[in-house]
């Protein structure tokens, strides 16, 4: 998509507060998100998902909001920590599991200790 | 447990010579596979994803092609490299089904072309 031309943007945080990175998805028939995490030089992390008939999903130390009104992604990371520096993608999917997941286009999360 | 495995780590190529970038995946049959490319500092591009041996889906007409000589094996090639191929490439593998699922990364190929 034309996102992946685009430098991503930055959020900085200090450590020990929360963190909210927000994603807004196209696609309003979309039933699955996923947020990633890529720290620098390595493939993108899993950390969290949920489906649409959801509005709330809660990890460890990390929450997923779906607001599927105005199509809205956010990931809330509690008591960031230096380790928590990443670029952060969210990514949408919707049919079968034969289809790509559609990746929007990330933020980078710098921790200031 | 599943493993996804990438190589070369790194490659320096010059303008013109070809390509060949391998990714394979343990632990799991009939896997989906996916071929992403990022630029330094942006976002995942998705290239070609496969459903089975001999089937590649192109999403982004370029002069790359892809591969899938065998199901757990995922194969990038370019005949000529231009500059504008530099970047950081993933492969990525998804399980079948009803789903949908996540997908697994690789730890990526930093490729440049000089």
């Amino acid at each position: 998509g034309e996102s992946v031309g685009l430098h991503l943007p930055t959020l900085s945080v200090q450590e020990g507060d929360n963190s909210i990175i927000n994603c807004a998805y196209s696609n309003s028939a979309s039933d699955y998100f996923i947020w990633y995490k890529q720290e620098s030089g390595k493939g993108p992390q899993f950390i969290i998902d949920i489906r649409s008939n959801m509005d709330k999903r809660q990890g460890q130390r990390v929450t997923v909001l779906l607001n599927k009104t105005v199509k809205h992604l956010s990931l809330q990371i509690a008591a960031t920590q230096p380790g928590d520096s990443a670029v952060y993608f969210c990514a949408e999917n919707f049919g079968s599991g034969n289809t790509p997941l559609v990746f929007g286009k990330g933020t980078r999360l710098s921790v200031i200790a | 447990s599943q493993t996804i495995h990438q190589w070369p780590a790194t490659l320096v190529q010059p303008v013109g010579s070809p390509l060949s970038l391998e990714c394979t995946v343990e632990g799991t049959s009939n896997p989906n596979l996916y071929w992403y490319r990022q630029a330094a500092g942006r976002g995942l591009q998705l290239l070609f994803y496969s459903v089975g041996i001999g089937q590649i889906s192109s999403e982004v007409p370029q002069n790359l092609s892809a591969s899938r000589p065998q199901d757990r094996q995922f194969i990038l090639s370019s005949k000529k490299l231009l500059l504008s191929d530099s970047g950081f490439y993933l492969c990525a593998w998804s399980r079948k089904g009803s789903g949908p699922y996540e997908q697994y990364f690789g730890p990526g190929t930093r490729l440049t072309v000089t």
